[in-house]
């Protein structure tokens, strides 16, 4: 089976304009969880998907959205780029809710200048 | 409220030496236990993880652990470490509640001595 694939690898965006990361999940899965990691605050979940239902939440701002898909491929949108929001975002996915065991994809690193 | 603490932030070891991280966790009832490892600029593998049953558990790249209820602990040991495992290891807890998500600890970035 093909792993956790995120689309871009790699994201240069500047101050005030929004993003948009893609996280394609394992055949299979339907629970897909986006995380935020930085050097600081280490691994901070951001929201978990299931069945296209956001199902929990972190501690973020609005700023920050996702969506899944029918064919559980998930988006994850951030507006209005705030220089704090650079980090490595870590797309997750799992074949059921809960404490199931979780497959990260590479990742996609965004750069806010 | 579950929590997970990985009280070293670094370790360093020798090429060959031995290896021990430490997990310590904290949740009501029988947690789900995982560790991961991430290497520079990449996403977490699972190297391990405990469910039930057996409470010493073998993972991916001669890895194991070990999890003691009473010390709230899981513990990650390798007998030999190699330049290879030098890396970023999570440890994480999880509740098999269905609306619990899982809990990563900050991580303990390991340094492998030549």
């Amino acid at each position: 089976k093909a792993g956790v694939t995120q689309t871009p690898r790699y994201l240069i965006k500047t101050r005030g304009q929004q993003v948009t990361l893609s996280c394609s999940p394992i055949s299979g899965h339907r629970s897909v969880s986006w995380y935020q990691q930085t050097p600081g605050q280490g691994l901070q979940f951001l929201f978990e998907y299931f069945s296209e239902t956001q199902r929990n939440k972190g501690n973020f701002p609005g700023r920050f959205s996702g969506r899944q898909f029918s064919n559980s491929r998930s988006e994850m949108n951030v507006s209005t780029l705030e220089l704090g929001d650079s980090a490595l975002y870590l797309c997750a996915s799992s074949q059921n809710r809960g404490g199931d065991t979780q497959y990260f994809g590479p990742g996609t690193r965004l750069t806010v200048l | 409220a579950q929590s997970v603490t990985q009280p070293d932030i670094h370790i360093t070891v020798s090429e060959g030496a031995s290896l021990e991280l430490r997990c310590n966790y904290s949740y009501g009832a029988t947690p789900y236990l995982f560790w991961y490892v991430q290497s520079p600029g990449q996403g977490l593998q699972l190297l391990l993880k405990y469910f039930s049953g057996d409470t010493l558990v073998q993972g991916i790249k001669g890895f194991e652990a070990e999890f003691k209820r009473s010390q709230s602990s899981f513990n990650l040991r390798k007998p030999s470490v190699h330049w290879s495992d030098a890396a970023e290891y999570f440890c994480a807890v999880g509740a098999g509640n269905r609306d619990d998500k899982i809990i990563f600890g900050k991580g303990t970035r390991l340094h492998i001595l030549p």
